[in-house]
């Protein structure tokens, strides 16, 4: 079993739908949550980063952590065909090393 | 926001020779950065992380003669792939620990070993 379990998609969505995203982890050691926007030939853009459960909102972006179901949440709203790429999620056990477990990625698609 | 500058961002060589593939942190000092190797459609692998003035630590598989880091100051890690072969053709990736703000990555150099 993987340590960050993520849906490889493709996840197509129309203009304008709401984009939901999540990935589940078996470590409970994590502590630090990020979601990544990765498009192709590119490196990963940091979009959200959680340090504790709840929820976490920036503009059109909300991020949800539940560290007692060992599960995270990617929300993008009005999503624009600009929002089409891969979306990794990515924790840490924030000790000294600060290494991070990414999740698969899904691929995102929004049509016009 | 912070940047980390990496370059080239593409590169091919002939198989035999070495790469060298450098990663600025332009606006903060990273005392240690994360070397990724990704291949297409498939997510980030951390080949090794490197701190500032000491040896990198690499992961388990990962030959450490033939992927040689260096992070001799706050601002600076190079990655040189040495002799190169077509199987080491790759997008390698690096990234930087930002205090409390996450990590931020470069923007890649995809390697093409022919």
């Amino acid at each position: 079993q993987k340590e960050v379990e993520q849906d490889p998609g493709p996840l197509s969505v129309p203009e304008g739908a709401i984009v939901s995203l999540n990935c589940t982890y078996s470590n409970s050691a994590f502590q630090y949550f990020m979601w990544y926007r990765q498009y192709s030939r590119k490196g990963p853009e940091l979009l959200m980063y959680t340090y504790s459960s709840g929820n976490k909102e920036d503009g059109r972006f909300t991020a949800q952590v539940d560290k007692s179901s060992k599960y995270i949440s990617l929300f993008i709203r009005d999503s624009q065909p600009s929002d089409s790429a891969t979306y990794l999620c990515a924790m840490s056990r924030g000790d000294s090393w600060g290494k991070l477990q990414f999740g698969a990625g899904t691929q995102v698609v929004v049509t016009p | 926001g912070a940047v980390v500058s990496q370059h080239p961002s593409r590169v091919i060589c002939k198989s035999g020779t070495s790469v060298k593939i450098e990663c600025r942190s332009l606006d903060f000092q990273a005392t240690t950065m994360f070397w990724y190797r990704q291949f297409p459609k498939q997510s980030l692998m951390l080949m090794a992380t490197s701190n500032e003035g000491s040896k990198a630590t690499y992961e388990q598989g990962v030959e450490k003669d033939k992927f040689l880091i260096n992070h001799a100051s706050l601002t600076l890690s190079t990655l040189t792939v040495t002799s190169a072969h077509p199987e080491d053709s790759s997008f390698y990736i690096c990234s930087a620990r930002m205090g409390d703000y996450g990590y931020t990555f470069g923007s890649g150099t995809r390697l093409t070993v022919v």
